[in-house]
Order: structure tokens, then C-alpha cells, then sequence
């Protein structure tokens, strides 16, 4: 079955640090991929995706992400977080056949001003 | 700016009975969907929607599960016997197209705990 793998479950930053969250998963074929985020007390929103093309994608509020085939990766970035970024970051992957994202654990990000 | 709607956002309930947890889904979209998440675990795919039919369904989503889009508008998740590991916050989720290509939009949640 397909697994998603967020290896930083706690991250802790000031503001203007840059972000690297780590997303790995299992899954072989084509994927979709996606970056979701839950800012405290709201619901999850979709940060980007993945489907095909740029593997550098871009999203909102500066946030970027790179699918790499080779290493079943697909890590968000940002090169200068600020406070209003503390949230959490769920990545999904959805494989080809299914569509239904297959989400990872979550990385809870906290940003001191 | 539509967008999906869950209730109650809190609900607390004895083990051994049943709740019922209701999504409005965004009016225009096609497909529901519900995942759970317990307490500092994943985010967990229980049931796809689509059609007045389940689509897809995990190994979560056992006999003590069931969802029904009773009026056209709400997407109800009914727990019918809870058990203490039912406890989870349950997403509701709604998209206009397939799943995995359409963005999925989510509901705040439904933080059920069951005693």
C-alpha cells in the first residue's frame, strides 16, 4: 500500500529562516502530489501540486516544491518563513488509478518572531 | 468564497453509541469524501462519495460506518456503534472533478471523543 513518509514531525524557526519540510513515498507509478496546510483553528487548505510537467512547482504565500522521481521525493520550501506560517504541513500523494491522496503525518511548524 | 461546512465541531459521545456527522459540501461539486485523524497521527482516507454511491472506501471504513447524502446537499458520516478508538478529528472534503485531480477543499472538522 502506499505510504507517505514526513520525516520532521516538529519544526521550530525564526522568522526569515528558510524551510525544507522532507515528503517521501512508496508508491512506484505516476502520482499526483500535493502540499495541504492547517493554520491553527482553520481547516486544511491546499498550499500546491503536482500533476505533471515544471517539477519545481510553485504555490501560494512563496511556498515552493520539487518533485524528485529518482528519490520518491517531494519537499516544500520557503526561503524565508514568517510568524503567520506557523501551521501545520500535510503532504499527499495520490497514485494513478486511485486519485485519492494518501496523506502523511503531518509537520507542525512554529515560527518565533 | 464557498466552501465546505461540518457540524458539530465538537461531539462527545458514550462508547457504544451511535453519532452522526454532518458535512454541506460545496454546492457545485461531485465528489465527497471523508478522512480522520487521531491524536498526533495521519490524516487517514476513510470513504469517497460520488454518484449517491460509496466509490472507494478503506480498510477503515468497516460495517460500524456508513454515509448518506440524505436531501442533495448534506454528506452525513454515521458512526453506528463508537468505540474509544473512534476517537479522531473527521474531515469532510468535497471536489468538482475526479479525486487527486480536482483540489479537494476541507472542512474545519469534527472533533469526536468518545468516552
Amino acid at each position: 500500500a502506499q505510504s507517505v513518509s514526513q520525516h520532521n514531525h516538529h519544526v521550530i524557526l525564526s522568522e526569515a529562516a528558510s524551510l525544507e519540510l522532507g515528503c517521501n513515498y512508496s508508491y512506484g507509478g505516476t502520482v499526483n502530489l500535493f502540499w495541504y496546510v492547517q493554520y491553527p483553528g482553520q481547516h486544511l487548505q491546499l498550499l500546491l501540486k503536482y500533476f505533471s510537467g515544471d517539477p519545481l512547482v510553485k504555490g501560494i504565500k512563496g511556498f515552493e516544491a520539487e518533485f524528485i522521481k529518482s528519490k520518491f521525493s517531494f519537499n516544500l520550501r520557503k526561503p524565508s518563513v514568517q510568524w503567520s506560517d506557523t501551521a501545520e504541513y500535510f503532504c499527499a500523494v495520490g497514485e494513478g488509478g486511485s486519485y485519492i491522496p494518501t496523506f502523511g503525518r503531518g509537520t507542525s511548524l512554529i515560527v518565533h518572531p | 468564497e464557498p466552501e465546505v461546512t461540518q457540524t458539530p465541531s465538537h461531539q462527545v459521545t458514550q462508547m457504544g453509541q451511535e453519532v452522526i456527522l454532518r458535512c454541506v459540501p460545496i454546492s457545485n461539486h461531485l465528489y465527497f469524501y471523508w478522512y480522520r485523524q487521531i491524536l498526533g497521527q495521519k490524516v487517514e482516507f476513510l470513504v469517497s462519495f460520488y454518484n449517491n454511491e460509496i466509490s472507494e472506501k478503506s480498510e477503515i471504513f468497516d460495517d460500524q460506518f456508513s454515509v448518506e447524502r440524505p436531501d442533495g446537499s448534506n454528506f452525513t458520516l454515521k458512526i453506528r456503534s463508537t468505540k474509544l478508538e473512534d476517537s479522531a478529528m473527521y474531515f469532510c472534503a468535497s471536489s468538482e472533478g475526479l479525486p487527486g485531480i480536482s483540489e479537494a477543499f476541507f472542512g474545519q472538522g469534527t472533533r469526536l471523543t468518545v468516552v
